[in-house]
């Protein structure tokens, strides 16, 4: 089954961009949707948007349409996720996760989650 | 836009005891597309519930799911040590999806 392994914690500063990367192993990512969600500190779960590779279509959530931007790299089994704009609201830990192999659908049931990436925004 | 919520609050049992929680769609749940999550303190969701009643993959019988249109049900039917943590419905039958506010469960 695969596993979803993200980047390192990331520290920015106000009006800046984050690149968060979720690599998969034990599977490719054409088997798979993948979502983007963050959850801020104490708070619960908000999906962000996500990817189906495999046909390429990417959609997004109304709230972070024009600064969130996800990708993938075949190359590499990576997608990533852009948030541009930041701004301290924007502190979270944020979520890869897929719901189960062959389930092309980006909005749910998430099988499958990364460790979590903290994002903090702060001057 | 499905707004979840979540009760009760704060729910304070002993291992053994049986717990049930709530959700409540402000609208009806397409084909009952709804998931239930556990979440422990530092640690990713772990999906225990889809489709408002089917267990996921290795998740122990003792968590169950029912509920249909905008009312659904997760019961843990006696409490292990392991199970005092957070729990999120999740329905994902309509875009965008939406998750609850999270039910806490804690040892009395």
């Amino acid at each position: 089954q695969v596993q979803l392994v993200q980047s390192g914690a990331d520290l920015k500063k106000p009006g800046s961009s984050v690149k968060v990367s979720c690599k998969a192993s034990g599977g490719t990512l054409t088997s798979y949707a993948i979502s983007w969600l963050r959850q801020a500190p104490g708070q619960g779960l908000e999906w962000m948007g996500g990817i189906i590779p495999i046909f390429g279509s990417v959609n997004y959530a109304q709230k972070f349409q024009g600064r969130v931007t996800i990708t993938t790299d075949a190359a590499t089994n990576t997608v990533y996720m852009d948030l541009t704009s930041l701004r301290s609201e924007d502190t979270a830990v944020y979520y890869c996760a897929a719901p189960p192999l062959g389930y092309f659908d980006t909005t749910g049931h998430f099988d499958y989650w990364g460790q979590g990436t903290l994002v903090t925004v702060s001057s | 836009e499905i707004v979840l919520t979540q009760s009760p609050g704060p729910l304070s049992l002993s291992p053994g005891e049986r717990a049930t929680l709530s959700c409540r769609a402000s609208q009806n749940v397409t084909r009952s597309y709804l998931a239930w999550y556990q979440q422990k303190p530092g640690q990713a969701p772990r999906l225990l519930i889809y489709g408002a009643s089917s267990r996921a993959t290795g998740i122990p019988d003792r968590f169950s799911g029912s509920g249909s249109g905008t009312d659904f049900t997760l019961t843990i039917r006696r409490l292990e040590p392991e199970d005092f943590a957070v729990y999120y419905c999740h329905q994902y039958g309509s875009s965008p999806p939406a998750f609850g506010p999270g039910s806490k469960v804690d040892i009395k």
